[in-house]
């Protein structure tokens, strides 16, 4: 069974920084793109940022580009997400997701079809 | 970025009845199109991929359409467990973008 597990989640002060680990089975880890959705208590789902299979390319949403670093060690079955000058907007619940690509009728979407239970990352002083 | 909007952002309806969510994008996606559902205090799951494709395991009251900047899930006769927030997202471009999302209570 696939499973997704985060740690790393904590208390920490504005300027801060934490890093957040995710760690995969019950799959072929490499095989697949992985992404970080956050949501705020209360508030929806915002997506982070993804890596690709390799771990030499990645994307971020424009609110922690420059400040947060997606990574991944295939030989570990773990996803990372380093965020550095955090701030009382990055509070919130964030989950490691695995991307699938859904291919129908010439369509190829990709959807988050396994989610970890989530790691909360609290920014207050 | 590609904006999502979803209406209504909440609704409440009676066991049985037809229920309707749309959500709307800033441009075209095609049919770039995902549908989750997020019980209270719990994770997400993948209700419907590429617009109108069914995720393996979710009940079939549950339908998705459209194409181009407007789509639609509907909950053809809605029951108890069914009391969730729905998020639509786009996987066209990235950033990914999800909607606001649309809580469905239960009368």
């Amino acid at each position: 069974e696939e499973q997704l597990v985060e740690s790393g989640g904590d208390l920490v002060q504005p300027g801060g920084s934490l890093r957040l680990s995710c760690a995969a089975s019950g799959y072929n880890f490499s095989d697949y793109w992985m992404d970080w959705v956050r949501q705020a208590p209360g508030k929806g789902l915002v997506w982070v940022s993804r890596i690709n299979t390799d771990g030499n390319s990645a994307n971020y949403a424009g609110s922690v580009h420059g400040r947060f670093t997606i990574s991944r060690d295939n030989a570990k079955n773990t996803l990372y997400l380093q965020m550095n000058s955090l701030t009382a907007e990055d509070t919130a619940v964030y989950y490691c997701v695995r991307a699938r690509e859904y291919c129908i009728h010439g369509v190829c979407s990709v959807g988050f079809d396994h989610w970890g239970q989530g790691t909360l990352v609290t920014v207050s002083s | 970025d590609i904006q999502m909007t979803q209406s209504p952002s909440s609704l409440s309806a009676s066991v049985g009845d037809r229920v309707t969510i749309t959500c709307r994008a800033s441009r075209t996606i095609s049919r770039y199109l995902n549908w989750y559902q997020q019980m209270p205090g719990k994770v997400p799951k993948l209700l419907i991929y590429a617009a109108s494709s069914l995720q393996s395991g979710v009940p079939s009251r549950f339908t998705g359409s459209g194409s181009g900047t407007d789509f639609t899930l509907t909950i053809s006769s809605l029951q108890p467990e069914d009391s969730a927030t729905y998020y639509c997202q786009q996987s066209y471009a990235t950033p990914r973008t999800f909607g606001g999302g649309t809580k469905v209570e239960i009368k």
